[in-house]
């Protein structure tokens, strides 16, 4: 397996703009996270889904934020609009068996 | 609540020195206990993992983590370390639904040739 799969690995946006990270998770894993990485907070679980179905976003730090698994194989992380704190590295895990796997993450500057 | 506490923000050695990891955690049951490391500009992987039985467990890269539970650690070591050690190592404990993993602030390790 490829393992778990983030696009884009970088990207640059202004203020204001709408931002769409995507994830896919390995096969045949059931859990789905999502987290958020700055040297000021660590490491911060925004959300996380089971079998498809949201079951915590209480780590999602404002209504701007929205996170979505329409299916098994894919999930999107959406900032409208972003702001320059929102700047940090994005991570996507899924799981087996209590064991995480992490992707290489989508480093989100805000200008 | 759950919550890990690892006490040292950064730690440096020099290569071929011993290292260890403190890791402290809170958790009502017997917890499940993982250490993770994180190179620069990569996700986080997987170093090794406690779920039961034989409380010294290895990983890869030559760690190891033993488990004692009176007095919540599960420290990290390692005998010989080599200059590619040089990460970010997070130590986590797990609870029992869904996969959720709850993480501990990092240790940073810096190397010294």
């Amino acid at each position: 397996d490829a393992g778990v799969i983030q696009s884009p690995r970088h990207e640059v946006t202004e203020m204001g703009q709408e931002v769409t990270l995507r994830c896919k998770p390995i096969s045949g894993h059931n859990s789905l996270f999502w987290y958020r990485q700055t040297m000021m907070r660590g490491l911060e679980l925004l959300i996380y889904f089971n079998n498809n179905v949201p079951i915590d976003d209480s780590g999602m730090p404002e209504d701007r934020f929205s996170a979505k698994m329409p299916n098994a194989s894919f999930s999107t992380l959406k900032i409208q609009p972003s702001e320059p704190r929102d700047s940090a590295v994005y991570f996507c895990a899924s799981s087996t068996r209590a064991i995480q796997y992490f992707g290489a993450g989508t480093r989100l500057s805000v200008l | 609540a759950q919550s890990v506490t690892q006490p040292d923000i950064h730690i440096t050695v020099s290569e071929g020195a011993s290292l260890e990891l403190r890791c402290n955690y809170s958790y009502g049951a017997t917890p499940y206990l993982f250490w993770y490391v994180q190179s620069p500009g990569q996700g986080l992987q997987l170093l090794l993992k406690y779920f039961s039985g034989d409380t010294l467990v290895q990983g890869i890269k030559g760690f190891e983590a033993e488990f004692k539970r009176s007095q919540s650690s599960f420290n990290l070591r390692k005998p010989s370390v080599h200059w590619s050690d040089a990460a970010e190592y997070f130590c986590a404990v797990g609870e029992t639904s869904y996969d959720k993993v709850i993480f501990g602030p990092g240790t940073s390790l810096s190397v010294i040739p």
